[in-house]
């Protein structure tokens, strides 16, 4: 079974804190990505990534930014953390950008 | 997250009953879906999936039905069970970099 692990379940942050979040998978697979959920709006994607230092802007990339130096580790970095950050944030892997992302627990973030 | 079912439509049902859950999606292009499920507190969980050369797939207790014309999207689920409650969603391959985009979910309540 594909695993996929966030290292947080639940995080409070202070506004202008610089915020990673980390995200390991373990089915070598090339595409790492990064979403925020909210209430009545889904899930919009952040950032995501088809392979080691390589990273492409989501729909929503402005705040984050993002770290993919091993193939199995996808970091989500939140430079200056800020109260309309405050959401669930998951991460997801696939084999490729076009098949089914297999989706860790998430990490609610609060930002006070 | 514990409150991705707010402000979604609500299907409710009686254990025992069969579940139709519906979704439209908005790329005629799109030659790709997939059902996910999503429960209190976790990430989405994998369901079933469905190319657009095909109209029907089924999986255990649960099918997936493609109606390309008019950009729908169905899953039933037979037998629903407590286990069942959660919210679900549904994906689309269509997004302008080929990555999935998620429609917003229905929150399936089951009644014992």
């Amino acid at each position: 079974d594909v695993k996929v692990t966030q290292s947080s379940r639940y995080l409070v942050k202070r506004t202008g804190e610089k915020v990673f979040l980390e995200c390991v998978q373990d089915m070598d697979h090339e595409n790492m990505f990064w979403y925020r959920q909210d209430p009545g709006l889904g899930l919009r994607l952040i950032y995501f990534s088809y392979d080691v230092k390589m990273k492409e802007k989501g729909d929503i990339p402005e705040g984050y930014s993002v770290s993919r130096e091993k193939k199995e580790r996808f970091s989500l970095i939140l430079e200056s953390a800020s109260t309309n950050q405050t959401s669930m944030y998951l991460c997801a892997s696939s084999f490729s950008p076009y098949t089914t992302a297999f989706f860790g627990q998430g990490t609610r973030l609060t930002v006070v | 997250g514990e409150n991705v079912g707010l402000h979604l439509p609500t299907l409710s049902v009686q254990e025992g009953d069969n579940s139709i859950i519906n979704c439209a999606y908005s790329n005629s292009a799109s030659d790709y879906f997939i059902w996910y499920k999503q429960e209190s507190g976790k990430g989405p969980q994998f369901i079933i999936d469905i190319r657009s050369n095909m109209d029907k797939r089924q999986g255990q207790r649960v099918t997936v039905l493609l109606n390309k014309t008019v950009k729908h999207l169905s899953l039933q689920i037979a037998a629903t069970q407590p286990g069942d409650s959660a919210v679900y969603f549904c994906a689309e391959r269509g997004g302008s970099q080929g990555n999935l985009i998620f429609g917003k979910g229905t929150k399936l309540s089951v009644k014992p």
